[in-house]
């Protein structure tokens, strides 16, 4: 089992919803992730967060509100979204601020598809 | 610039082929570190390994082998007598650390494999 817990697996959502979704680690890491994975697409930055705080924000539109209340905690809330913005998101964690060792650990993502 | 490129999108064999899944990086860091990571059907991102830029050692892990070479930059993953459950995306991956402190990672566009029984 992973040690990065996201839910839900697979989301469908109407365009004008909103939903979130969740990323939990307990690995002691210091650092979350958000990616895109788009079908054809290489893995897309979207946010990342370091003792909580917001280190990066790839352009991503404003209908993607990330969220990160402590260090094992990772939200990623949606409104208004388009078809377009059907994909994987992956969450993963690291430890940011020494040699990532083993690298991201990664979650199994949510595939969310919106109508 | 930081860049990974995979050239290879998609890969077929048969069982029990040898497969080399290609990976080349940019950097102008002199200190770097290189992965490779397996994504299965199942969704999430699995760490294969990992290799320092001051490392230059090749190194094999059962079926799996790296072939690390700072002079053309490349850093090429083999897998010997392939399986079936060798089916998924693979990926290569550059860290570098930041001037702020902490590393930056970047993927590489990822190459599917498949393997016919």
């Amino acid at each position: 089992e992973t040690g990065v817990t996201q839910t839900p697996r697979h989301l469908v959502m109407g365009m004008t919803n909103k939903k979130s979704l969740k990323c939990e680690q307990h690995l002691g890491h210091n650092a979350m992730y958000w990616y895109k994975q788009s079908a054809k697409k290489p893995l897309e930055l979207m946010f990342v967060y370091n003792f909580k705080e917001q280190t990066e924000n790839n352009s991503v539109p404003s209908r993607f509100s990330p969220e990160c209340p402590n260090s094992s905690h990772l939200f990623l809330h949606l409104h208004t979204l388009q078809p377009e913005d059907s994909a994987l998101y992956l969450c993963a964690s690291s430890q940011e601020r020494t040699v990532p060792n083993y690298g991201y650990t990664f979650g199994s993502g949510t595939r969310l598809t919106v109508v | 610039a930081q860049k990974v490129t995979q050239a290879q999108t998609e890969i077929s064999v048969v069982e029990k082929e040898d497969v080399t899944l290609d990976c080349v990086y940019e950097t102008r860091d002199t200190t770097y570190y290189l992965f490779w990571y397996k994504q299965p059907p199942s969704g999430e991102l699995v760490f294969l390994i990992r290799r320092n830029s001051f490392d230059e050692q090749n190194e094999i892990s059962g079926r799996y082998s790296w072939n690390f070479q700072k002079s053309t930059s490349s850093f090429n993953f083999t897998i010997t007598a392939s399986q079936v459950v060798d089916s998924a995306v693979y990926f290569c991956a550059l860290s570098e650390a930041r001037r702020a402190g902490g590393f930056k990672t970047i993927f590489g566009a990822g190459t599917r494999l498949f393997v016919k029984a």
